[in-house]
This record gives structure tokens, sequence and C-alpha cells, in this order.
């Protein structure tokens, strides 16, 4: 009964060829996030959804970009993929309180290869 | 976003208790603290969170301090199944944002 669910756990793209990864959700959540984590490294926020709202993060290259359909779920897409894009990209789910009392539910990630 | 330290890597004996340390001193009156750990190849998992009271629940408890700067997890007695990296990040509620710091990797020993 996984409730975020991040599909392929993992996926290989050639350099510069556009990739989408994607996610779905079974807890309606209203704010989705994707999340880059290289090696050894923490997660770092690339954006964020709240509803239908765009959130970029300042330092998020235009490389990576996002799509968010309906509530349940939420793509990324890299369009021109670079070596140092190689990484884990993680989604996550959170329900919005008006405070900062909600956690934050992640799904299993996708570990992409650039080749 | 507000900054959280905590220290890069502890060390535990098994069925021994865990004090996880975090400092954030420039914690705002409205951040709530929250604590995710990230098992190896697996996505972040909640463990616990609080504002200004200590909390409890089944996997932690979280103690914070009197004027907030720090926070502490608590792991009663530490199992092989608990080693991970360990995250205190603050939530401002002025955002939805959970921002990740550089975590404690928590090796615990048979």
């Amino acid at each position: 009964d996984a409730m975020v669910i991040q599909n392929p756990r993992y996926q290989v793209t050639q350099f510069g060829k556009p990739v989408t990864l994607s996610c779905s959700q079974t807890l309606n959540h209203n704010v989705m996030y994707w999340y880059q984590q290289k090696s050894s490294q923490a997660p770092k926020l690339l954006f964020h959804y709240y509803d239908k709202d765009f959130n970029n993060e300042a330092d998020t290259p235009d490389n990576f970009q996002s799509r968010r359909p309906n509530t349940s779920f939420c793509f990324l897409d890299i369009r021109s993929p670079g070596l140092g894009d190689a990484a884990m990209y993680l989604c996550a789910t959170s329900r919005d309180s008006g405070r900062a009392n909600t956690e934050a539910f992640f799904g299993q990630g996708t570990r992409l290869t650039v080749v | 976003d507000a900054k959280t330290t905590q220290p890069n890597s502890m060390e535990s004996n098994e069925e021994e208790p865990v004090h996880l340390p975090c400092n954030h001193s420039t914690i705002s009156g409205t951040d709530y603290i929250h604590w995710y750990r990230q098992l190896p190849s697996q996505g972040p998992e909640y463990v616990i969170h609080g504002l200004t009271s200590n909390v409890n629940n089944r996997m932690a408890s979280l103690a914070i301090a009197e004027d907030r700067k720090s926070s502490t997890l608590i792991l009663h007695r530490a199992t092989l199944r608990d080693a991970a990296v360990y995250y205190c990040i603050l939530r401002s509620s002025t955002g939805n944002q959970f921002y990740f710091g550089t975590g404690t990797s928590l090796t615990v020993i048979p």
C-alpha cells in the first residue's frame, strides 16, 4: 500500500536525450515536491507544487521542468540530461495545514543514470 | 531557509540509547523542528516533529531546549535497522518547503 509511487525505480538515459520521471500519490495531498540527491549528499529541493501553483527554487537549473496535471500525478522533465544530472530523484508529498506541523511522505526514488 | 548543524557521524552499540543532537540557533518562533531518516537506497522517512514541548512517538523522542536553539532526537534502544542518516529540518510556517541539512550518519554496532 505504497502512498507515494515513483516510476521507474531505475532509469538510464542518453546524454542530451529528454527524460521524464513520474510520481503518483494516493494521499490526496496538495503539496508535491521534487528533490535531487547525489551520492553521499543530502536531498536538494528542486521545486514544489502547492496545488497547481509551481514554486521553483532559485538555484534550480532551467534544464529541469515539472508538470502536475492533477492532484495525484507529478512529472519531472529533464530537457537535456548531462552527466552531472545522474542522481537519485525523490518525490514527496505533504498536506498544507497553514502551519508547519505536517510531515512529508517520500517515494522510493528513481535512480537516473546518464550514459 | 533556517540552517541546522549536526555532527557528520555517530556510533552506538546495539540496544543502547542514542542521542542525536541538532543546533538551530536561527530558529524563528513559528518554525517546527522535524526529523527524518534515510535508510540506504530508500527515500527519507518521517521520524518525529515538535514546536516547543518534548514529543514522544513509537519511533523516538524529541527533546527541545527551552530556548529552542537546539534539539535532540532520542532513540531509546538502537537496533541494527536504525542505521541510517538522520536529518534535522526546520520547517517554516511561511512556506511548504523541507530543506535538508547534511545530516548525521548513525552506525549501530552489534
